[in-house]
């Protein structure tokens, strides 16, 4: 246990589908993160939130969206998907932004299915 | 932007010391150097983070020399249970986060 909380473990979704990924963390922590990791790439940031404000967007397309409602929790809207979409799909937290913050706490993430 | 380049595996044996390499060329003056530990179905787990010299702790030293464009992670006497994959990141001051493509571990009996 990491305190870092990811629902659901798994999702299977086809392309029209809108769906949401949940992230909760209760670990104090002001920077929380958006990971894609697929089978053939390295770990890819996504998206960074540092006190609920989001400092960076990677050049993710726009059919994934971020939220973070609170320090606490961060959730990623996904709609319209394709398959190359399919993923793990982790987050994380960490005491304070990059670089050179600590640690970052990372979720057991989504495994994500798009068909 | 800092591109990080690892080996892609690496064999070793219980009780031996493993060092694994990574390369960042262009590295910038206020990034910092972190590894990370990946088992199957779990999310990365924090090893070690460092600027510059040496940093050591209870699991693993980071060596980084003076021109910062490569770093060191050096396991002492690795067990089976260090079998894992290990993940070198660039941090960047402008919140870009590069990592490497990992380099997975074997340890042997």
């Amino acid at each position: 246990e990491t305190g870092v909380t990811q629902t659901p473990r798994h999702l299977v979704m086809g392309m029209t589908n809108k769906k949401s990924l949940k992230c909760e963390q209760h670990l104090g922590h002001n920077a929380m993160y958006w990971y894609k990791q697929s089978a053939k790439k390295p770990l890819e940031l996504m998206f960074v939130y540092n006190f609920k404000e989001q400092t960076e967007n990677n050049s993710v397309p726009s059919r994934f969206s971020p939220e973070c409602p609170n320090s606490s929790h961060l959730f990623l809207h996904l709609h319209t998907l394709q398959p190359e979409d399919s993923a793990l799909y982790l987050c994380a937290s960490s005491q304070e932004p990059p670089p050179g913050g600590g640690e970052q706490y990372f979720g057991p993430g989504t495994r994500l299915t798009v068909t | 932007l800092a591109k990080t380049t690892q080996p892609i595996s690496m064999d070793s044996y219980e009780g031996q010391e493993v060092n694994i390499t990574c390369s960042h060329n262009n590295i910038a003056t206020n990034d910092y150097i972190t590894w990370y530990q990946q088992f199957p179905s779990q999310g990365p787990r924090f090893i070690i983070q460092g600027y510059k010299t040496k940093v050591t702790n209870e699991v693993a030293s980071l060596f980084i020399p003076a021109d910062r464009k490569s770093s060191t992670l050096s396991l002492p006497r690795v067990s089976l249970s260090d079998t894992a994959v290990y993940y070198c990141l660039v941090e960047n001051a402008g919140n870009m986060l590069t990592f490497g493509g990992g380099t997975r571990l074997m340890v042997k009996p």
